[in-house]
């Protein structure tokens, strides 16, 4: 069954250490990766994408996240998170095989100064 | 270019009632797609429309319907409202193509329905 797994409801990190908010799919076809952000009240806005190429890609605000294609995975980082990083954070999978779009259930990062 | 844009902004209902929510996506996007966001559900798709078309459906009730017009508007429906319908309903359109392209999704700022 097609699904995305973000396993940490919350994520705990000191202003200016590295952050990680870990994403896993499990699709039947190759996948388009998303990562979305949401503010304490405001809107969502996209982070970064993987749709092929170097595993790596970049995003806003500094973000970066790296396709595992052996692992299914696709992790978000940041080499020094900002307390103004704290946010809800989405990652979505498009299985290009069906059209779906498969929603992780959410990770809320929390920065703290 | 303008953003997506969803009205009305608050709205207030009784149990029983019916909502049409409306949803007009950044020029030239195809794609819309609607969520339904709750704190303890998290986001839940409820459906995504390309070109007039439902190109997918969440596992919501027959009381939750949808449509997209021909210059990629769409509203979404809700009848017989119930109380765990209360929610913040986000709209999301992206420019998708026909050839395959599935793009990121731009989201409105979404529409608060509270059923009393």
């Amino acid at each position: 069954a097609q699904s995305v797994a973000q396993p940490e409801d919350q994520v705990n990190v000191a202003e200016g250490n590295p952050l990680t908010v870990k994403c896993t799919y499990s699709v039947s076809g190759n996948p388009y990766l998303f990562w979305y952000v949401q503010y304490p009240n405001r809107g969502l806005q996209f982070l970064l994408k993987y749709i092929t190429g170097d595993n790596l890609v970049k995003g806003s605000y500094g973000f970066e996240a790296e396709f595992n294609k052996s692992q299914t995975s696709f992790h978000l980082k940041k080499p020094s998170a900002l307390v103004s990083d704290s946010a809800l954070y989405f990652c979505a999978v498009r299985d290009i095989s069906n059209y779906q779009l498969i929603w992780g259930a959410g990770t809320k990062l929390i920065i703290k100064p | 270019k303008a953003g997506v844009t969803q009205t009305p902004r608050y709205l207030i209902k009784t149990r029983g009632q019916q909502v049409t929510l409306s949803c007009s996506p950044i020029s030239g996007h195809r794609s819309v797609s609607w969520y339904q966001q709750t704190p303890g559900q998290g986001l839940q798709f409820l459906f995504e429309y390309f070109s007039e078309t439902q190109r997918n459906k969440g596992n919501f009730p027959g009381r939750f319907s949808g449509r997209q017009f021909s210059n990629s508007r769409s509203e979404m429906n809700v009848s017989t409202l119930e109380l765990g319908d209360s929610a913040l309903y986000l709209c999301a359109s992206s420019s998708d193509t026909t050839s395959g392209t599935y793009n990121e999704q731009f989201f409105g700022p979404g529409t608060r329905l509270t059923v009393l």
